[in-house]
């Protein structure tokens, strides 16, 4: 297990369609986030799970937005009718629960909405 | 106001020259301070990590955080030209998941 992992790399899609990623996280960590990237900005925090539970949610995560981690080890973000504004990159990170340890980045799911 | 605030840059420095990167914050509470590094299309990578105030080095990269004046840098000796990229800091509360505030990124070019 050499990092976090996501799926697609790319995706290209059209307006009003629904697109799913999917993330797995490093193996032993039972935390996993998602952040979305426009350019120019940094990463800004979507949610997060600690194992299956999604404890907290950013007021960017539209009624548009859901995401699932449902036996605690990798994770799907799905949006729904997709928008122009929904172009981003999409980053998925992992942590343990320990205190004063750090998340590790995925590689992002680039969203192009034509 | 944005929580953390960074320059955007782009820094273009040559080759061989110390490179000052900066972030300022409004949030007295933040605790844990880090850096990441990003290439082009490519996800946060972490560099340096630090708790509360003080320095920490490793190898040419040197983090520094002062808390009273809500002030943190990222030193780098000797950069290279492989050090171009997009520095982000970031940071957290105590407990509260581990969930990331960060800055807008500073990009920098190093050149031969």
């Amino acid at each position: 297990d050499t990092g976090v992992s996501q799926d697609p790399r790319h995706k290209i899609t059209k307006r009003g369609q629904n697109v799913t990623f999917r993330c797995d996280p490093i193996s032993e960590h039972n935390r996993l986030y998602w952040y979305r990237q426009t350019l120019g900005q940094g990463p800004e925090f979507l949610t997060y799970f600690q194992n299956e539970a999604q404890l907290e949610k950013s007021r960017l995560l539209s009624d548009r937005f859901s995401a699932e981690r449902p036996k605690g080890s990798f994770s799907t973000l799905e949006i729904q009718r997709t928008e122009q504004g929904d172009s981003a990159m999409y980053l998925c990170a992992s942590s343990s629960d320990r205190e004063g340890t750090e998340a590790f980045f995925g590689q992002g799911t680039r969203l192009t909405v034509v | 106001q944005k929580e953390v605030e960074q320059d955007p840059g782009p820094l273009s420095v040559p080759e061989g020259a110390i490179v000052s990167l900066n972030c300022t914050y409004s949030n007295s509470a933040f605790q844990y301070f880090m850096w990441y590094r990003q290439y082009s299309r490519k996800g946060p990578e972490l560099l340096m990590y630090t708790y509360s105030s003080g320095n920490k080095e490793d190898g040419r990269f040197t983090a520094q955080v002062d808390k009273s004046s809500k002030y943190i840098s990222l030193f780098i000796r000797d950069s290279q030209p492989s050090d171009s990229a997009t520095y982000l800091c970031a940071m957290r509360l105590t407990g509260g998941g581990n969930k990331l505030t960060f800055g807008t990124g500073t990009q920098l070019k190093v050149e031969l």
